[in-house]
């Protein structure tokens, strides 16, 4: 079952500019992730943000959770190249030792 | 170097023809986890194994084995594969149980089954 859901499914911008990803998900949550998939790789951890945060930073990355709306957002500043990515929230499943992951948003950065 | 190996990177095979793919983790993680890559489906989980010998179904467990008689190794074992099969696998770990451990993913085996 899929938890999260993101939003844009794919997003084209030039470097520089901000890039914003939004999530939804469904059910109650204790934390939320964020996660980076390079074309065909494994995905990597950029963060984490629990039910009790609104807002986290980490360098250029900013995440806001608001969990009343059941949504996080991913905002990526002043964008690079190499942001060129896919990005996936994910979520505890319920009941289960896992992860969710949502279907992504697909980042391209024009240089 | 901290990191998770799968192995094969790309594997092409024929329908029935068992076939493993292994993964090995050298961060000493109690938890690992199997996921599969579909376009439109996103990654749904596999099989879960929280410490040695204790392993789990996940979402789509069907034609899939695992098992974990080491920490450190965590094998995906296609018994009889099919062409639906085909898909890009990750395995992944953390170092504890908790839904807030952030997850350590390998660089994927793409597999076709013919």
């Amino acid at each position: 079952s899929q938890q999260g859901e993101e939003d844009p499914q794919a997003l084209s911008i030039q470097e520089g500019e901000n890039a914003t990803m939004n999530c939804s998900y469904k059910t109650s949550i204790n934390n939320l992730q964020w996660y980076r998939q390079n074309s065909g790789r494994g995905l990597v951890h950029l963060i984490l943000i629990r039910s009790n945060e609104r807002e986290k930073h980490s360098g250029r990355l900013r995440v806001t959770l608001d969990t009343s709306k059941k949504s996080s957002s991913l905002l990526i500043t002043a964008s690079r190249a190499a942001d060129t990515a896919s990005y996936f929230c994910a979520t505890p499943s319920g009941g289960r030792r896992a992860l969710t992951f949502g279907s992504g948003t697909r980042l391209q950065v024009q240089p | 170097e901290a990191q998770v190996t799968q192995n094969p990177r790309y594997l092409i095979t024929v329908t029935g023809k068992k076939l493993t793919v292994t993964c090995s983790q050298n961060m000493n993680h109690e938890y690992m986890s199997w996921y599969r890559q579909d376009p439109g489906l996103g990654l749904r989980q596999i099989y879960y194994s929280m410490n040695v010998e204790v392993t789990d179904k996940g979402d789509v467990p069907e034609g899939y084995k695992v098992s974990r008689k080491e920490k450190r190794n965590f094998p995906l074992i296609l018994e009889s594969p099919s062409p639906n099969q085909t898909s890009l696998y990750f395995c992944a770990s953390s170092l504890g149980q908790g839904t807030d451990e952030k997850l350590f993913f390998g660089s994927g085996t793409q597999l076709s089954v013919l």
